[in-house]
């Protein structure tokens, strides 16, 4: 079973601050984990994913997750926030093989950005 | 290349009524899934297939809810009778990597 856990329903930032979104997570097999992105009115928008490999994971529009086993962990951070940041964001959870797609998602944080 | 396409965007019905929402995924992917979205339960999977086979309905709610792919390019998910509980906004999405691509969903407003 997995679950994930965002905390901070709304984060709010100024333009050109540091963006930090937590998320943590609890999987009893090796976890998928990925960030996506919801603007109003739209789908969501993969950000970016860890699978394997190389703890650190750069996404799109600047954005990047770190790994962290240790702490059960998977924060969305970007150095220097923009207006267009502005929505809501998902991170996920699934187990590999034939349940990749298979997304455990959290409750989302929305993230408000002021000039 | 398009997308994953739903329709219809919006549907307003009253209880008790029929719902069809549709889904077109992006050729080629072999999975298509169907998931919730709701202030109270936020996103959540009702269900998916592989090559057009349900793989896992658990997350379906109740016998009202059924979803059928006829084939590789088309899906949908039907809810009868509707009640008002079953507001919000549906989306499809589709993957061939395990990447989610998502639709802009169809939002349900049952009166």
């Amino acid at each position: 079973a997995q679950s994930v856990t965002q905390l901070g329903s709304h984060v709010s930032v100024s333009e050109g601050a540091l963006v930090l979104l937590r998320c943590n997570y609890s999987s009893s097999v090796p976890p998928y984990l990925f960030w996506y992105v919801q603007y109003p009115n739209q789908g969501l928008q993969l950000l970016l994913k860890y699978t394997t490999g190389a703890t650190l994971v750069k996404g799109i529009n600047g954005f990047e997750a770190e790994f962290k086993k240790s702490e059960t962990s998977f924060h969305l951070t970007k150095p220097s926030a923009h207006m267009s940041d502005a929505a809501e964001y998902f991170c996920a959870v699934s187990g590999g093989g034939t349940s990749y797609g298979k997304l455990t998602f959290g409750q989302g944080t929305i993230l408000t950005v002021h000039p | 290349d398009a997308g994953v396409i739903q329709s219809p965007r919006h549907e307003v019905t009253e209880m008790g009524q029929e719902v069809t929402l549709r889904c077109k995924p992006i050729s080629g992917h072999n999975s298509l899934f169907w998931y919730r979205q709701t202030m109270m339960r936020g996103l959540e999977l009702l269900i998916y297939f592989n090559n057009n086979v349900p793989i896992d309905d658990s997350g379906m709610p109740e016998d009202r809810f059924s979803a059928k792919m006829p084939n590789a390019s088309f899906s949908t998910l039907k809810i009868q009778p509707s009640e008002p509980r079953d507001s919000a906004v549906y989306f499809c999405a589709s993957s061939t990597t395990g990447e989610l691509f998502f639709g802009e969903g169809s939002r349900l407003t049952v009166l």
